[in-house]
């Protein structure tokens, strides 16, 4: 049972060009989202988040979209780098009993070309 | 991913030997999160704890898995008769506070089972 889902497992993209990333869940019970960057034999590394009071949330060239309704998100890059090429992962929160508990995706492969 | 350390970044152990994977959390975070990454897949939650305390351990397998995080010391994922399936990356999150903050990872440890 996937609670969080990125349908996309890769992606490629003219480098200069903008990058969208999607993420669809579930559970109606999220409230917060964040969006996590991994390069190989790394951990991943925290990118940016979106509360469930918001739609959107901007930081730099990455730009995160919150759709309640179609329980849809998507991180927006623009311009694309190729430092950008990393697996994009996305996580959903919910309060599990009294605690906070991370759901992931399974991740999508960036490749920004030159 | 400066902060958390985790040991040893590749592990080999054959069918039956114990594996001991060890996490020190970023300077101040009390709260440590363990994940699995099997190929081709997103990071699983296997358990998190506090400073003495299994707080939610709901992704651990029933058996042959273990953690601890002891009042002194890393924290550290034990995997008892490892067999085959166990080979995977295991990743070591921290938190200052039990929240929606952001987790930062560790650069995990690759185990691998012959």
């Amino acid at each position: 049972d996937q609670q969080v889902k990125q349908n996309s497992p890769s992606l490629s993209v003219q480098e200069g060009r903008i990058s969208i990333l999607n993420c669809d869940y579930t559970n109606s019970m999220f409230d917060y989202f964040l969006w996590y960057k991994k390069y190989p034999a790394e951990g991943p590394t925290f990118l940016i988040s979106i509360s469930s009071i918001k739609d959107k949330n901007e930081d730099g060239r990455f730009t995160v979209f919150l759709n309640k309704s179609a329980k849809h998100l998507s991180l927006h890059i623009v311009p694309s780098q190729p430092g950008d090429s990393a697996v994009y992962f996305c996580a959903a929160s919910a309060r599990v009993d009294s605690n906070y508990q991370l759901i992931w995706g399974a991740g999508t492969k960036l490749i920004i070309k030159p | 991913n400066a902060g958390v350390m985790q040991n040893p970044r590749h592990l080999v152990r054959r069918r039956g030997q114990e594996a001991r994977l060890r996490c020190s959390p970023m300077k101040g975070h009390s709260h440590v999160y363990w994940y699995r990454q099997l190929p081709e897949e997103g990071l699983k939650f296997m358990v998190y704890l506090q400073k003495e305390n299994i707080i939610d351990e709901s992704g651990m397998p029933k058996e042959r898995f273990s953690a601890e995080f002891p009042k002194e010391g890393p924290s550290i994922l034990r995997i008892q008769q490892v067999v085959r399936g166990d080979s995977a990356a295991y990743f070591c999150a921290s938190s200052p506070t039990e929240s929606n903050q952001p987790q930062h990872f560790g650069d995990g440890t690759r185990l691998s089972i012959l």
